[in-house]
């Protein structure tokens, strides 16, 4: 069965950089997309955005270009979120999630892991 | 930037029948899907496609989509319903990079 399964919480000061990692298993890695998406607390999604782990391109959801890097390692089926510049406004829940389909036909996230806590704080 | 707009709470009786709208007006054009979020819990998809149920997902969930809205009913709502509904898409702008947005989300309590 497809599981991602993310590395544990963290806690960080402002002005720091944090990096989330999010295992793969159960299908073949490079074959879909990975998505990022965060969710501070009481409020709605915020998606992120999408790395290809087969070619390692990405896309990036505009609020977060240039302080978001989305890395794979597809020895270990292993995907990365790398957050730099924190603030306290970050403190959110970062989830990862498979990507299915094409932007074209349609796309959305499928499987998800269980979240990662990141809280900035001083 | 692309927005999805969702009603934010929805109360329904245990047996009835719960409408969620989402609104966006690159829909026409674009699928719309659905996930349940429980408290402490990552989003589940219920609804992919507009209209098309994830195995594992009950029937009392549908979907459906016409014009600028998508709609999430849940027919014969149960008190284990009672959750975070969010819609999702992508904008048809021509931004093929980063094309994906959630709806606002609506609090659904079963009572």
């Amino acid at each position: 069965q497809v599981q991602l399964v993310q590395s544990g919480a963290e806690v960080k000061k402002p002005g720091a950089s944090v990096k989330v990692s999010c295992k793969a298993s159960g299908y073949t890695f490079t074959s879909y997309d990975i998505n990022w998406v965060r969710q501070a607390t009481g409020q709605g999604l915020e998606w992120m955005g999408w790395m290809n782990p087969n070619s390692g391109n990405t896309g990036y959801a505009q609020k977060f270009q240039g302080r978001v890097t989305m890395t794979r390692n597809t020895s270990i089926s292993t995907a990365y979120m790398e957050l730099s510049s924190l603030r306290s406004e970050d403190t959110a829940v970062y989830y990862c999630a498979r990507g299915q389909g094409d932007f074209w036909s349609g796309y959305y996230p499928d499987y998800w892991g269980q979240g990662t806590l990141v809280t900035v704080s001083s | 930037s692309y927005e999805l707009t969702q009603p934010p709470s929805v109360s329904v009786s245990p047996g009835q029948t719960a409408r969620i709208t989402c609104s966006g007006d690159a829909l026409p054009k674009k699928y719309a899907y659905w996930y349940q979020q429980k408290s402490g819990q990552a989003p589940v998809l219920v609804i992919y496609e507009d209209s098309k149920r994830p195995s594992g997902i009950p029937e009392r969930f549908s979907g459906s989509s016409s014009g600028t809205m998508a709609t999430l009913t849940i027919s014969g709502a149960q008190v284990e319903d009672e959750a975070d509904y969010y819609c999702y898409s992508t904008d048809s702008s021509g931004n093929h990079r980063a094309p994906c947005v959630f709806g606002t989300g609506t609090k659904v309590t079963v009572l």
